[in-house]
């Protein structure tokens, strides 16, 4: 079964600095990968995905995720943090191969904390 | 607009009631979701409907009925709930027909059972 680990429940970072939210992901076959941000009260919203292609995926809000096969990692980055940030973040798999509707299995979440 | 409606936002309801919830998309994508998010926890998927036609049902109790009555809308009906099922219920929906496509979700409706 398809399964992603995020290992921090929370990470802190100071407004302004770099920040790193993890995430490790355990597949049979292609990886297909999500990061979704979850703010209070409201649903998901979608940030990036990593299909196939370059490592290096950017997506919304200035946030981007590095693909490492190695790893197996799929960490997401921003280069300078933003109070406004600050919300929970999932990583997330698609649950069987590449065509048709499928569902996504998340990661347990970790709250990013941007402190002024 | 990548929009996904749901009404309503906040449910309360009895063990005996019944009640139906709402997804709404016009974004002409033919793949609609439905996930229960326990509080702290991420999302599980429910059920997977396929133009128009149910493809994945997640081993969910028959008190959840899945419906798809056309192509942007969903419902979920429910019957002789448990408190257990108190919950946030989101629905997401997305194109089908690439290789791997984003699913877009609503705001979720968050239903109390007592």
């Amino acid at each position: 079964a398809q399964s992603v680990a995020q290992p921090e429940d929370q990470v802190n970072v100071a407004e302004g600095n770099p920040l790193t939210v993890k995430c490790t992901y355990s597949v049979s076959g292609n990886p297909y990968l999500f990061w979704y941000v979850q703010y209070p009260n409201r649903g998901l919203q979608f940030l990036l995905k990593y299909i196939t292609g370059d490592n290096l995926v950017k997506g919304s809000y200035g946030f981007e995720a590095e693909f490492n096969k190695s790893q197996t990692s799929f960490h997401l980055k921003k280069p300078s943090a933003l109070v406004s940030d600050s919300a929970l973040y999932f990583c997330a798999v698609r649950d069987r191969g590449g065509g048709g509707a499928d569902g996504l299995t998340f990661g347990k979440g970790t709250h990013l904390i941007i402190q002024p | 607009d990548t929009e996904v409606t749901q009404t309503p936002k906040h449910l309360v309801m009895g063990m005996t009631n019944k009640k139906s919830l709402k997804c709404e998309q016009h974004m002409g994508h033919r793949a609609m979701y439905w996930y229960k998010q326990k509080a702290k926890k991420p999302p599980e998927l429910m059920f997977v409907y396929s133009y128009e036609k149910l493809s994945i049902n997640e081993s969910v109790p028959s008190r959840f009925s899945p419906e798809c009555p056309n192509s942007s809308l969903l419902n979920l009906h429910l019957h002789a709930l448990q408190p257990e099922d108190s919950a946030l219920y989101l629905c997401a929906s997305s194109r089908l027909g690439g290789l791997v496509e984003t699913q877009y979700f609503g705001p979720g409706t968050r239903l109390l059972v007592l």
